[in-house]
């Protein structure tokens, strides 16, 4: 059974290009969510997509944008790239609907992205 | 609103000392809490969970007690080997517009010296 892959494992932009990072969930999860990790900081939440529909979203400007696809796969789209956005972007899985309480997510290993 | 607090790191010990991390929280309604471990390179794994409170998450040789009385889910580990070494997370889960959304802390990174 195969976890929860993201791709490329690396990049490297330069300020104001645009990038697209992909991910597939782990099998039998519907519900997937992005977070970027700064160095040496924790997750921070950027959007969860369920039923290819953004349905929550954190503290991120509009240059964040995603899209998930019928297979349940998704992509995370950033726009005008800053400097500051050089970060690890994790992508998580997990069951949407699931009973009241919580619904464990499983992580992917991550896209490092540079923006020189 | 919701949110984590963990101590501060490094956290440097020696093999088989006891480990305790501390994790804080703040929440609205009644979250699940986690503890997530991170080695170098790699995405966040789950250490460990508890939905309710007085629950008792373990694996590994780790233990976090959900105490709604004090907002508190310390991670502890009686003996730490240098394989433990890795930054830890405490993460809340908590139900917002019919779906879980998670909180992390900022982490704590543990090193273990043979």
């Amino acid at each position: 059974d195969a976890g929860v892959t993201q791709s490329p494992t690396h990049l490297i932009k330069t300020r104001g290009q645009q990038v697209t990072l992909r991910c597939s969930p782990k099998s039998g999860h519907d519900t997937v969510s992005w977070y970027q990790q700064a160095l040496g900081q924790g997750p921070q939440f950027i959007f969860q997509y369920y039923e290819e529909e953004e349905r929550q979203r954190g503290n991120f400007p509009d240059r964040f944008s995603g899209h998930q696809f019928p297979n349940y796969s998704s992509e995370l789209n950033v726009n005008a790239l800053l400097l500051g956005d050089s970060a690890l972007y994790l992508c998580a899985s997990s069951l949407g609907r699931g009973a009241w309480g919580y619904n464990e997510q499983f992580f992917g290993p991550g896209t490092r992205l540079t923006v020189l | 609103g919701n949110s984590v607090t963990q101590m501060e790191g490094p956290v440097t010990l020696s093999e088989e000392a006891f480990l305790t991390i501390n994790c804080t929280y703040t929440a609205t309604g009644y979250p699940s809490l986690f503890w997530y471990v991170q080695y170098p390179g790699e995405g966040l794994q789950l250490l460990l969970k508890a939905t309710k409170a007085d629950d008792k998450g373990s694996n590994k040789g780790f233990e976090a007690t959900y105490r709604k009385e004090t907002t508190s889910f310390h991670l502890e580990k009686g003996s730490v080997q240098v394989s433990d070494s890795a930054v830890y997370f405490c993460a809340l889960s908590d139900r917002e517009n019919n779906f879980n959304k998670f909180y992390f802390g900022s982490g704590t990174k543990l090193n273990v010296k043979p």
